[in-house]
């Protein structure tokens, strides 16, 4: 079976840019969560999927971070304009009614 | 709030002995959940315990919860060098999954 796929893996920007991350979940998991982990910490979620609607985004910073998901597959993460404390690694998780997570590899975003 | 707390922040022990690793957390939850990290396989789920559940097993791992304290607790057995990762608790309860900052055991071959 076929984990979470992200991309990019890593990616340097300069603040202000804008960047975006993309996610492609375990294929008939219907919940989706971007996570953001910065170094020393335990992940924080910044927004739930399920399937194509929102049921948690209280931690995103909506006036410069945004997602979407597609078709209720497909998700990206975009960020704009990017702040120095925004370098930190990106998580994708998907999962079914189990609530067991399955994680990708992340994408290590760092702002300069 | 409900986030857990992992004690201690580090942990290093010798290959072949056991770790033991706590969470404490504030609220009342439904679930409570132990992730490792480590920079091969990133974050990976271990073991899930329920709220009306005391103990749980799964290969070298145990679990407790113990909800009037507000605690969980990870033993791993007969530690490797393999195991040598962040561990993570993580609560769900009226909110989604909150994950503390987690411990780092460092296993010595």
């Amino acid at each position: 079976e076929a984990g979470v796929a992200q991309s990019p893996r890593y990616k340097i920007i300069e603040k202000r840019q804008s960047v975006a991350f993309w996610c492609n979940p375990i294929s008939g998991h219907a919940t989706l969560y971007w996570y953001q982990q910065i170094l020393g910490q335990g992940p924080k979620l910044l927004i739930q999927f399920q399937n194509n609607g929102v049921v948690d985004d209280s931690q995103l910073p909506k006036d410069r971070f945004s997602a979407e998901r597609l078709k209720g597959v497909d998700s990206t993460l975009k960020i704009q304009p990017a702040k120095l404390e925004d370098s930190a690694v990106y998580l994708c998780a998907s999962s079914l009614v189990t609530r067991e997570q399955f994680f990708g590899p992340g994408t290590r975003l760092t702002v300069l | 709030s409900q986030q857990g707390e992992e004690d201690p922040q580090a942990l290093s022990i010798q290959e072949g002995e056991n770790a033991t690793m706590n969470c404490s957390y504030k609220t009342s939850i439904n679930n409570l959940q132990w992730y490792r990290q480590n920079s091969g396989r990133g974050l990976v789920h271990l073991i899930l315990i329920r709220s009306n559940e005391r103990e749980k097993h799964s290969g070298r791992l145990r679990v407790t919860l113990d909800t009037s304290k507000k605690s969980s607790s990870l033993l791993i057995t007969a530690s490797r060098a393999a195991d040598t990762a962040s561990y993570f608790c993580a609560t769900e309860g009226n909110t989604p999954l909150v994950f503390g900052k987690g411990t780092r055991l460092s296993v010595i071959a």
